[in-house]
């Protein structure tokens, strides 16, 4: 079956650095790769969709990447700040109707 | 907009019991699922709708029923809670149209349950 493996480890930076999340996936490359963030208590907030033909993705200070040889899709967060603190999920589209969701990174920015 | 509505907040049940979780929304979106999400399991789908009058399950159906029988609402029933339906319990909703792109889904703020 299809797997999404994300660090399970929080990861700590400090502000002003760039975050580098990582999302890798098993067997073949997925149509669609998206991004999400998460906060306590709260339902996920989508940030960005990269498709498999596309090699990079960005939004204000977001940048997505896609690897299909790697298998493997990177999240960064330049110039980050306190507030980019939550979890970033990982949601891969193998077919047309559903989502597969990686269990997420912890991002935790220190001032 | 709302956006994507879902209620209660909270609930607490016993074992047996039956309930149904709502979730609506006003953004006329095609595609509606629910998601539950345990500690260190991630979001995984339970049943999803791709219009009014069809459904289909996800990973985990088991246990839970749905319908849709308008574009704005899709309901999740459980129909004998058990201890392992205690979760968060998230609705989302997407503008998916036939022949078009996947799109971002948009997602409700969870329904917090407890099985007894």
């Amino acid at each position: 079956s299809q797997k999404i493996e994300q660090n399970s480890e929080a990861l700590n930076i400090q502000e002003g650095k760039t975050a580098t999340l990582t999302c890798n996936y098993t067997n073949y490359s997925p149509a669609y790769l998206q991004w999400y963030r998460q906060d306590p208590g709260r339902g996920p907030v989508f940030l960005l969709l990269i498709r498999e033909n596309e090699k990079e993705k960005r939004k204000e200070r977001l940048k997505v990447t896609f690897d299909t040889t790697l298998k493997q899709s990177l999240f960064h967060i330049t110039a980050s700040q306190p507030a980019d603190s939550a979890t970033y999920l990982c949601a891969v589209s193998w077919g047309y109707s559903t989502l597969t969701f990686g269990k997420g990174t912890m991002l935790l920015v220190s001032p | 907009n709302a956006g994507v509505t879902q209620t209660p907040k909270f609930q607490v049940l016993k074992t047996g019991q039956s309930m149904t979780l709502q979730c609506a929304q006003d953004m006329n979106h095609e595609y509606m699922s629910w998601y539950r999400q345990d500690p260190g399991m991630g979001l995984r789908l339970i049943h999803y709708s791709v219009g009014a009058g069809i459904t289909d399950q996800g990973e985990v159906p088991n246990g839970y029923n749905v319908s849709r029988s308008t574009t704005e609402d899709f309901p999740l029933r459980l129909l004998s809670a058990a201890p392992s339906q205690t979760s968060v319990y998230f609705c989302a909703s997407s503008p998916y149209s036939s022949g078009s792109s996947y799109n971002e889904q948009f997602f409700g703020p969870g329904t917090r349950l407890t099985v007894l």
